[in-house]
Formats: C-alpha cells, structure tokens, sequence
C-alpha cells in the first residue's frame, strides 16, 4: 500500500486562504475526497471527486488535484473552519486516508 | 435525511467478543457500500473494509483481514463489525459510513467507542 501525507498542522488568519495539500505518486491519476472532522464528532465529506462540494458544504470549500499533489482550499477562513482535514483515495484494491492536517484559525 | 444510526459504547476485555452495528434509515442500502473506518485515541482515520449490500461482496484491509468480520442484514438495513478476539489494541472509534463508487463516504455513522481494557 502507499501513505497519503498531508501537512500536520495549517494556520490561517481569520478571513485569509488555507491550503491543505495530500501528495503521493501520480494522485491526479485517482479520485480524491476530503473529510473535515471537528472534536468529537464524525468526519464530514466536504469534498468529493476532486473538486465537488456535497449539499450544504459552503462555496468557500474548493478542490483541486493534478500530477503528485491535490489541494483542499478554504477561501475566507472562518473560526468554525477550525478542524482536522483527511483525504482519501481509492486505489490497488483498498481506500487509504491522508495523515490528516489541523487547521488552526487565528 | 439519510442517517447512520450506530450502536452504544462498549466496555470489553481481551479475549472477549463483539459485534457492533450500524442502521440506516429511510433509504435501502441495496445500491451502496457500508464501510467501517477506525480511529485509535488521537490518532487518525482507517478504513477497514466495506460490504455490498446488494450481492453481500465484502473487501478487507490488508491490515484488518483475518481480525475482523463485516456483515450486514438487508432486510433490517443494518451492517455489524464483528471481533473473535478482543485486544487492548483494538480500543478506539469505530465509525460506519455509506459509500458509493468513487463518490467518497457519506453520510457517516455517529461512532461506537469500544474500550478493551482487563
């Protein structure tokens, strides 16, 4: 198998840009998905294929994914942004989630 | 709404069994995968495997197989996670989440923690 790796931590000044990037080999080959999990809850898929946003996930949540690395960005970061992100990928028989990132909002 | 409705938490010992469940509501899941993902105490997210429910096809990590059987009863809606053989190791949250071809999980299940301590 193979290790998604993501950032350990981000942080972004209230109302500025985060980017949480998730690299391996040839990841724009494959279909990526984001999870932002806040504590104590259940992770929540923000977004899908890429870049497409779930129902009621805000526009301010955007994918990308091309060559080694896909990108979650969150436009005019808000406090309730603050959480842990995980990608995931489906590829050789089996899902594997990124490392996962915390995104600190200052 | 679709939701995941999990079973309570559970206090085990080692060596002992369990089987945990996950029920959907007001939608069948005969078009859909059930996956079971686990997250150890501060740790992050791993998926386990998944079931079919329309034919039943059941797909394992290489890290869970031989640990753990996933199952699922169609006519109550419902998938289980099952251990023969509890470890301490295997205290942590379990969550169910629906998933379908390339579409990611969703929704997800509000998780079981499952504690194993002698």
């Amino acid at each position: 198998s193979y290790e998604l790796t993501q950032p350990l931590s981000v942080s972004v000044v209230l109302g500025q840009t985060a980017r949480i990037t998730c690299g391996v080999n040839n990841i724009g080959g494959k279909n990526v998905h984001w999870y932002q999990q806040k504590p104590g809850q259940a992770p929540v898929l923000v977004i899908y294929k890429d870049t497409n946003r779930p129902s009621g996930i805000p526009e301010r949540f955007s994918g990308s994914n091309s060559g080694n690395t896909a990108t979650l960005t969150i436009t005019r970061a808000q406090a309730g942004d603050e959480a842990d992100y995980y990608c995931q990928v489906w590829g050789s028989g089996t899902y594997v989630f990124g490392t996962g990132t915390k995104v600190t909002v200052l | 709404e679709v939701q995941l409705v999990q079973s309570g938490a559970e206090v085990k010992k080692p060596g002992e069994s369990l089987k945990i469940s996950c029920k959907g509501s007001e939608y069948s899941f005969a078009n859909y995968w059930i996956a079971w993902v686990r997250q150890m105490p501060g740790k992050g997210l791993e998926w386990m495997g998944m079931i079919f429910y329309g034919d039943s096809d059941t797909r394992y990590s290489p890290s869970f197989q031989g640990q753990i059987t996933i199952s699922a009863d169609k006519s109550i809606n419902t998938a289980y996670l099952q251990w023969n053989n509890l470890k301490a190791s295997d205290t942590a949250i379990y969550y169910c989440a629906r998933g379908s071809s390339g579409w990611g999980f969703d929704p997800w299940g509000q998780g079981t923690l499952v504690t194993v301590s002698s």
